[in-house]
């Protein structure tokens, strides 16, 4: 199965700065997602990330407050932007594992002081 | 719209017994579904999954569960529970958003798993 590297596995950051978090893949694969886990809640997703186009943000998310970046069919990018208090979730990346189910990252859990 | 409902927030058995986690979903179409586990600290780890075909579906750690469709319900079971499964449990449903094969997950709100010895 697929093998997600995913970092940092945790912050702590103030509020007003950004975090980037990167999830690396050990195969090509076409969609990436990123999903928020708040404290305590199941998991919502945030966006997929197709390589080669814009990413496509669900309900309740934008662009400019979760930049991603999908530079290649390994490799992305999430960004919490402006980062406040609510910010504060455990944010994994996930990849569709040749049909086989969904594959998830360790995580990186963000606590915004 | 999709949506998955775990009715139980929180399950306690004591080891050795058996464990029935429910889960119910609301989708139009025939859905693809999902148990994943979700130990302290860690990432999602998925149990056993259903695309088609013989509704008992046999997972990873001796986990099984039962697509019903007439009841909307994926039930996940295990005949005697070990200590080593205490745990969020997490269901899901495939719903499919291109029309072909790709499709993305919603997920229930999770059932914790305590297990007394």
């Amino acid at each position: 199965s697929a093998v997600i590297s995913q970092k940092p596995s945790r912050d702590i950051c103030q509020r007003g700065t950004s975090l980037t978090i990167q999830c690396q893949v050990d195969s090509q694969v076409t969609m990436m997602f990123w999903y928020r886990q708040q404290p305590g809640q199941s998991l919502t997703l945030i966006a997929t990330a197709n390589q080669g186009s814009e990413a496509t943000y669900e309900s309740g998310f934008v662009i400019d407050k979760f930049p991603i970046s999908r530079p290649n069919l390994t490799f992305s990018t999430l960004t919490v932007s402006n980062m406040s208090p609510e910010d504060s979730s455990i944010y994994l990346c996930s990849v569709d594992d040749r049909g086989n189910g969904y594959t998830f990252g360790s995580g990186t859990r963000l606590t915004v002081v | 719209a999709q949506s998955v409902t775990q009715p139980d927030i929180h399950i306690t058995v004591s080891e050795g017994a058996s464990l029935e986690l429910r889960c119910n979903y609301s989708y139009g179409a025939t859905p693809y579904l999902f148990w994943y586990v979700q130990s302290p600290g860690q990432g999602l780890q998925l149990l056993l999954k259903y695309f088609s075909g013989d509704t008992l579906v046999q997972g990873i750690k001796g986990f099984e569960a039962e697509f019903k469709r007439s009841q909307s319900s994926f039930n996940l079971r295990k005949p005697s529970v070990h200590w080593s499964d205490a745990a969020e449990y997490f269901c899901a449903v495939g719903v499919d958003y291109s029309g072909g094969s790709n499709y993305k997950l919603t997920f229930g709100k999770g059932t914790l798993l305590t297990v007394n010895p």
